[in-house]
């Protein structure tokens, strides 16, 4: 079993679509959990982090994390065709640099 | 500043050929990492290194040989290299050091070499 899983999609969606990604994760020692963005043909950049449970939101995104489900999720609200990208969940334990990356999930935002 | 650079973009590999990605950034971040990126897989790190001077094993080290050159430079050599290796290949680079107090540490990405190993 991964440490982090993710649902690769792909998911289509409608423009102006509120859009949910989810991963859960079973290492309970990780404090801090990131979101990616990955366009196709590039690298991923990081999109939101959140540290323990709670809600982080910027802009059209909210981050949140429920830590006694081990659940986290990315909300996109009103979502654009510029959202299209594979979103990829990460989780770290605060006490090193290594992040564990779920398998990423395809978004797809049609006019 | 260019970020995180990789060369090559591109490249085809005969079985049993051997080659080297070079990775350098310029943040002057301690931490340098080398992940491929292969479908329904995700990222996997292959190797990493902690501060300049150390190198550790990720999730798939077989088959790879890492280089921590200086504190700008990681390269990834594959030796003999085999169509299980055909990937994507990242380098990131962050600023954390190892051993330290660490917050989330934000991982920075070069924009990948298409590797086909035939």
């Amino acid at each position: 079993q991964k440490e982090v899983e993710q649902d690769p999609g792909p998911l289509s969606v409608p423009e102006g679509a509120i859009v949910s990604l989810n991963c859960t994760y079973s290492n309970s020692a990780f404090q801090y959990f990131m979101w990616y963005r990955q366009y196709s043909r590039k690298g991923p950049e990081l999109l939101m982090y959140t540290y323990s449970s709670g809600n982080k939101e910027d802009g059209r995104f909210t981050a949140q994390v429920d830590k006694s489900s081990k659940y986290i999720s990315l909300f996109i609200r009103d979502s654009q065709p510029s959202d299209s990208a594979t979103y990829l969940c990460a989780g770290n334990t605060g006490g090193g640099n290594k992040l564990t990356f779920g398998t990423g999930t395809q978004l797809k935002v049609e006019l | 500043n260019a970020g995180v650079t990789q060369t090559p973009k591109f490249q085809v590999l005969k079985t049993g050929q051997s080659m080297t990605l070079q990775c350098a950034q310029d943040m002057n971040h301690n931490s340098m990492y080398w992940y491929r990126q292969d479908p329904g897989m995700g990222l996997r790190l292959i190797y990493y290194s902690a501060s300049e001077g150390t190198t550790d094993k990720g999730e798939v080290p077989n088959g790879y040989n890492v280089s921590r050159l200086n504190k700008r430079e990681f390269s990834l050599r594959l030796e003999s290299a085999a169509p299980s290796q055909t990937s994507v290949y990242f380098c990131a680079s962050s600023e954390g050091e190892e051993g330290r107090a660490n917050l989330y540490n934000e991982q920075f990405f070069g924009p990948g070499t298409r590797l086909t190993v035939l």
